[in-house]
């Protein structure tokens, strides 16, 4: 059973379209996040959440927006792709107590045209 | 905010030698210290963590040793194999993790 699952896993599309990332969780956390990896593998994070809480990066650009529909799920929502937002974008997610062990999904490449 | 510098960018070493990566970080009040170990079209997986009322810890051939007053911490792989082959992160943390830009390990056959 795959602990951590998004989809899809390679997303191409062109720029200026409105596109979605899902996620899902089996792991019965209550935090979830989502990570950006660009080309040199540099990993930033986003976005935490929990059914109290969003913390946003400030640096993540408002046409990205994470929507949480219960706990076990949090997709990413992107508006008005632009050529910088090609990466590879990773859902991970922990619980409360241990909210630094992280665990990752396998990424969706993300390539804009 | 904190800050997570991670050297070398790569090493390669032969099968059988040891393998050190090392971080610093710049917050002095970030208590945890994990090691993730991302392999080719997969997400990162946690290997070892440490935290900061420790100094060192040992899991069969990877340890990770911390230094607080310096504010480094190193990951070290004993009788490197190539399934270690991979890029492995360092992250440092207080709220959320912040990582290191990784390292890539080849260990040559």
């Amino acid at each position: 059973d795959t602990a951590v699952s998004q989809t899809p896993k390679y997303l191409v599309t062109q720029m200026g379209n409105d596109k979605s990332i899902k996620c899902e969780q089996n792991l019965g956390h209550d935090t979830m996040y989502w990570y950006k990896q660009d080309s040199k593998k540099f990993l930033k994070i986003m976005f935490s959440y929990n059914n109290k809480e969003l913390i946003i990066n400030e640096t993540v650009p408002n046409r990205f927006s994470p929507k949480s529909p219960d706990k076990a799920h949090l997709n990413l929502h992107i508006n008005s792709l632009e050529l910088g937002d090609s990466a590879v974008y990773f859902c991970a997610s922990s619980s409360r107590g241990t909210k630094e062990k992280l665990f990752f999904g396998s990424g969706t490449q993300l390539s804009v045209l | 905010g904190e800050n997570v510098e991670q050297h070398p960018s790569t090493l390669s070493v032969q099968e059988g030698d040891s393998a050190v990566i090392k971080c610093t970080y710049s917050d002095s009040a970030s208590n945890y210290f994990p090691w993730y170990k991302q392999e080719l079209g997969k997400g990162p997986q946690l290997i070892i963590d440490i935290r900061s009322n420790v100094g060192e810890k040992k899991d069969q051939r990877i340890a990770v040793t911390l230094n607080k007053t310096a504010k480094h911490f190193s990951l070290h792989i004993t009788e490197t194999q190539p399934e270690d082959s991979a890029v492995y992160f360092c992250a440092a943390s207080l709220r959320d993790l912040i990582f290191g830009k990784g390292t890539k390990l080849s260990v040559k056959p």
